[in-house]
């Protein structure tokens, strides 16, 4: 596709759901990293993929986030059994190189409500 | 000690000044440095990378970089009002991985 399409745009789940979000990155882009960004904060890592393997998860906050990239290319954040503390725009990104020259283009990210 | 840090701002520049955007960051073999600008209820764009000690311009910006001091800074001339954003510094680690500042808002005032 023409950029990074995640969806939904927004999410409002109750607390105890379980979530998906769905990150597509650019067509042939190598390496998908998936950020939280809280109102008036820089992006928060969470985990990041090259191709389809997860190379860091150590941002992922506690067990019930995970996330998956099983083709090297669609990617999905999970978080099971959701908390208020959840709330919060995900993002993700995508480069076509990985290495020093790992530039990321964003998606328009999925803001997620927990009631 | 955070990876990334920034000075939260706000800043405030007369349009037609230069505005001066300062990053710091703790991981001393940290490899490559970049500068994101984020419009309010927009997504992070890429405006400028570095690799190298020393300067880098692109038009109006200009980023540079000191991995001695781990300090990386931007500077934007000729400010506009649509210059008016959040800067976020980012940096590749050691470990790979992009972390990224809480961000420097500017206002650029006419």
């Amino acid at each position: 596709g023409a950029g990074v399409s995640q969806s939904p745009r927004y999410k409002v789940t109750k607390r105890g759901q379980d979530v998906a979000l769905r990150c597509d990155p650019i067509s042939g882009h190598v390496s998908l990293y998936w950020y939280r960004q809280a109102l008036g904060q820089g992006p928060e890592f969470l985990t990041y993929f090259n191709y389809e393997a997860q190379q860091d998860k150590s941002g992922l906050p506690n067990d019930r986030f995970s996330a998956e990239r099983p083709e090297g290319s669609i990617s999905t954040l999970t978080i099971q059994r959701t908390e208020q503390r959840d709330s919060a725009m995900y993002r993700c990104a995508s480069s076509l190189e990985t290495g020093i020259n790992e530039k990321l283009f964003f998606g328009s990210g999925t803001q997620l409500s927990v009631l | 000690q955070k990876e990334v840090e920034q000075n939260s701002g706000p800043l405030s520049v007369p349009e037609g000044a230069i505005a001066s955007l300062n990053c710091t960051y703790s991981d001393r073999v940290s490899q490559s440095f970049f500068w994101y600008r984020q419009y309010s209820g927009k997504s992070p764009e890429l405006i400028m990378s570095i690799y190298s000690n020393g300067d880098k311009e692109d038009g109006r910006f200009t980023a540079q970089l000191n991995k001695a001091s781990q300090y990386v800074s931007l500077l934007i001339r000729d400010s506009q009002p649509s210059d008016s954003a959040t800067y976020l510094c980012a940096v590749k680690s050691s470990a790979s991985k992009i972390i990224f500042g809480s961000g420097t808002r500017l206002s650029i005032r006419p």
